[in-house]
């Protein structure tokens, strides 16, 4: 994933609707795919995984989507909640335990 | 099961000073990875360890070092500390670290601010 610099890239919906948040990585050859959520003063977080030969998977609340033809992720959070404002980042494992992230997206939900 | 844990929380250091900062990973844990994260540069992979010994490495300076103790335990250090150094340092860790799909847990970082 590039980094998108100092300006995180934010994403504002209202509670109950459905979020979406994008990401393109860099890597045609990654095999495996990670969205992390990171709140304030933490570390980041799992969230779900996605393996190269997959398009979709679902988690509770959560559905990542994959298309490697454009190299795009997409993490899609269901019935958005307050307490799931937080920056999302993608990361991808190519080796081991060394993560390339992306550069994040902050997601603000409005009560 | 107790987390990622790192120490200290917050760190005050002056330019050319040198700091070490510590993690210890969940206990059944083998594999430590360490990322630097900044606003201009985001989460950047800085090293991992398995068995006392650095497996991977990320594109640093020399002046970033780790080491790992028989207890999986892992320090990293930063020395003649410049101004650019002033980040979130996250440690990560896992049960191996060889397969690609196993979860890497992160602890709450240390924040180190360089004046």
């Amino acid at each position: 994933g590039e980094s998108v610099g100092l300006h995180l890239p934010t994403l504002s919906v209202q509670e109950g609707d459905n979020s979406i948040i994008n990401c393109a990585y860099s890597n045609s050859a990654s095999d495996y795919f990670i969205w992390y959520k990171q709140e304030s003063g933490k570390g980041p977080q799992f969230i779900i995984d996605i393996r190269s030969n997959m398009d979709k998977r679902q988690g509770q609340r959560v559905t990542v989507l994959l298309n490697k033809t454009v190299k795009h992720l997409s993490l899609q959070i269901a019935a958005t909640q307050p307490g799931d404002s937080a920056v999302y980042f993608c990361a991808e494992n190519n080796a081991g335990n060394m993560l390339t992230f992306g550069g994040g997206t902050r997601l603000m939900v409005k009560p | 099961k107790a987390g990622v844990t790192q120490t200290p929380r917050y760190l005050i250091k002056t330019r050319g000073q040198q700091v070490t900062l510590s993690c210890s990973p969940i206990s059944g844990h083998r594999s430590v990875s360490w990322y630097q994260q900044t606003p201009g540069q985001g989460l950047q992979f800085l090293f991992e360890y398995f068995s006392e010994t650095q497996r991977n490495k990320g594109n640093f300076p020399g002046r970033f070092s780790g080491r790992q103790f028989s207890n999986s335990r892992s320090e990293m250090n930063v020395s003649t500390l410049e101004l650019g150094d002033s980040a979130l340092y996250l440690c990560a860790s896992s049960f191996t670290g060889t397969r690609l799909d196993e979860t890497q847990y992160f602890g709450p970082g240390t924040r180190l601010l360089v004046l």
